[in-house]
Formats: C-alpha cells, structure tokens, sequence
C-alpha cells in the first residue's frame, strides 16, 4: 500500500524557533512536495523536488528552505518560525511515471505562538 | 501565470441532484494535467479524477466525470447523483509538464442536504 508518512501531526513551536517537518515516502516516487493549507486560500505550493538533492520554488517559498537528501525522505525548514506560518502543511508524492494520482501525508498541524 | 481558478467558495445541493463544480485554469504550457480531490472533514486527500491535455475524451470515474472544454481552459467536475457522503471540500489542481509542478485552486465547499 502506498504510504506518506509525516513525522509530527500537531507541533506547537515559539516564534523565532527552527522547525523541521519530515515526510518519507516508501513508494520509490520521484517528485515530493510540500503546500500549506489555509482556509479560504486552498493548498499552496511551498516547495517541490524532482530528485535527490534538487528542489525547486513554489508560489510562497519565502521564510522556508527544503532538504532532500534521500529520495524517500522530504524536509521542510522553518529557519525561524513566525506567527504567520501557522498552518497545516501537507507533503505529498508524485511517481515519475504519472498516473494522475498525487499521494498525501495525514498533514502536520503546527501552531507558532 | 499559471493559475486555477474555483469561483464558488460554497454550494448547496439536494441529495440525488447532479452538481457541477467550476475550475478554469491558465497555463501556456501544451502538455498538462488537470485533476481534482476530494478532502472531508477528516482532512485526508481523495483523489477523484485525472484528465491529460491531450485526453481527448473527457476523464470518467463512476459517478464523477470531468468536463474538459479546452478552449475555454475549463475542467468543471461533475458529480451525478449526489450523496450525503459527497458534502466535502472539493480542490481542483493542476500539473504543468514542463517541471512536475502541480498547483491546486482555493477550493469548493459542497454541502448535499437531505
């Protein structure tokens, strides 16, 4: 069965912290992503890779950075959290043979205080 | 720029009605993919349905259909038969071909009522 895993479903951080949030993947997939979800706003891309080591922008990258080093493993950074990047966040993971489908972690719920 | 665009924030249908969701989208790319998901209140990701742009007919998967008018950039989802089980968030989403990116509109809220 197909499994994306995020490490921490609810984190409660201060302002100014680093935060680190996981997602692996055991689905040999090539592409990962990471988007937060806010009401009224839907999902919005973060950042997304393509392989190992390589990463690109999304649309609201600004305050975050991503590492990949393993292709099964995904992490996104908050270098220093703020209030305004509490959200939920979603990972998720595309195979590089595409079939339409786009597979979604359970989604971290994190609260900056 | 690379947009989806859901204009209806919120819906209300009779159970057993047919519902159409609106997404309308704009890429200059050739080869993309459109699609939409599913999301209840338990938050987890469902997806429905996929067209390629190239599809030449429209995508069909039980009760859900996508009606894909590409000359319009439109790929509105069509769900027959409603159930109370259908009252979700509904995303519509997009890939473009050139790097894998995939971006979704702001949503729809379907509520079926009894």
């Amino acid at each position: 069965d197909v499994k994306v895993t995020q490490s921490s479903r609810y984190l409660v951080k201060r302002t100014g912290e680093k935060v680190f949030l996981e997602c692996v993947q055991d689905m040999d997939h090539e592409n990962m992503f990471w988007y937060r979800q806010d009401p009224g706003l839907g999902l919005r891309l973060i950042y997304f890779s393509y392989d190992v080591k390589m990463k690109e922008k999304g649309d609201i990258p600004e305050g975050y950075s991503v590492s990949r080093e393993k292709k099964e493993r995904f992490s996104l950074i908050l270098e220093s959290a703020s209030t305004n990047q509490t959200s939920m966040y979603l990972c998720a993971s595309l195979p590089g043979q595409f079939t339409g489908e786009l597979f979604f972690g359970e989604g971290s719920r994190l609260t900056v205080l | 720029a690379q947009k989806i665009t859901q204009t209806q924030p919120g819906m209300f249908v009779q159970e057993k009605e047919a519902v159409t969701l609106d997404c309308t989208y704009d890429t200059s790319d050739q080869s993309y993919g459109l699609f939409w998901y599913k999301q209840p209140s338990s938050g987890e990701m469902i997806f429905l349905i996929y067209q390629g742009s190239y599809d030449e007919q429209n995508a069909t998967e039980g009760r859900y259909s996508l009606n894909f008018q590409k000359a319009r950039k439109s790929a509105n989802l069509v769900i027959s038969a409603s159930q109370l089980g259908d009252s979700a968030m509904y995303f519509c989403a997009m890939r473009l071909g050139g790097d894998d990116k995939i971006i979704f509109g702001k949503g729809t809220r379907l509520h079926i009522l009894p």
